[in-house]
């Protein structure tokens, strides 16, 4: 079976822009989480859908971080505007249910210059 | 809230060597562990995990864990590490039920020849 596939796997944007990155989980995943792992820390969550519903998005910067999941499937999340501070790999995971573990795209990597 | 203690940001060990990663967590509740490992410019793939019964769990690459209750530790050890081995290791739990993976910060394992 098809992995989580992100695009781009890296972006390059000058600060002030913005961006946006994609996901698409495992098929059947109803579970889907944005993480951001800035260099050499470990990821952190930014938010978790159940289906369409942002069921925890606490973590997410919500003044200039935004994100949406249509259809319960792919998901997008977007900066506007991008700070150097901003730059990380972001990760999309998915799952299919509560106990299971998550299975990672490739990430996409952010440069802010 | 649960978190993860990785008490080494960095293992250098010779090929052939055994290894232990440390781990330990904090939470007031039953979680569930799991270990993945990330290979440069990589996402994190699942390593070994542990939900329930018994307590040492295994990995197809020789990798095991063991989640000790009393000590809240769940360290990840290999008896003959390979140079393929080389790479970030990450300790994460969650608790029942629908709930996030909380990461550590990641054991960068080096194997030298």
């Amino acid at each position: 079976e098809a992995g989580v596939v992100q695009s781009p796997r890296y972006k390059i944007i000058e600060k002030k822009q913005p961006v946006a990155f994609w996901c698409n989980p495992i098929s059947g995943h109803n579970t889907l989480y944005w993480y951001r792992q800035n260099l050499g820390q470990g990821p952190e969550l930014l938010i978790r859908y159940e289906n369409e519903e942002a069921v925890d998005d606490s973590q997410l910067p919500k003044d200039r971080f935004s994100a949406e999941r249509l259809k319960g499937v792919d998901s997008t999340l977007k900066i506007q505007p991008a700070e150097l501070g901003d730059s990380a790999v972001y990760l999309c995971a998915s799952s299919i249910g509560q106990a299971d573990e998550a299975f990672f795209g490739q990430g996409t990597r952010l440069t802010v210059v | 809230a649960q978190s993860v203690t990785q008490l080494d940001s960095q293992v250098p060990v010779f090929e052939e060597a055994p290894v232990e990663l440390r781990c330990n967590y904090s939470s007031s509740v039953s979680v569930y562990l799991f270990w993945y490992v990330q290979y440069p410019n990589q996402g994190l793939q699942l390593l070994l995990k542990y939900l329930s019964g018994s307590t040492l769990v295994e990995s197809i690459n020789g990798f095991e864990a063991e989640f000790n209750k009393s000590q809240t530790s769940f360290h990840l050890r290999k008896p003959s590490v390979h140079i393929s081995d080389t790479a970030e290791y990450f300790c994460a739990v969650k608790k029942a039920g629908n709930t996030p993976l909380v990461f550590g910060k990641g054991t960068r394992l080096s194997v030298i020849a």
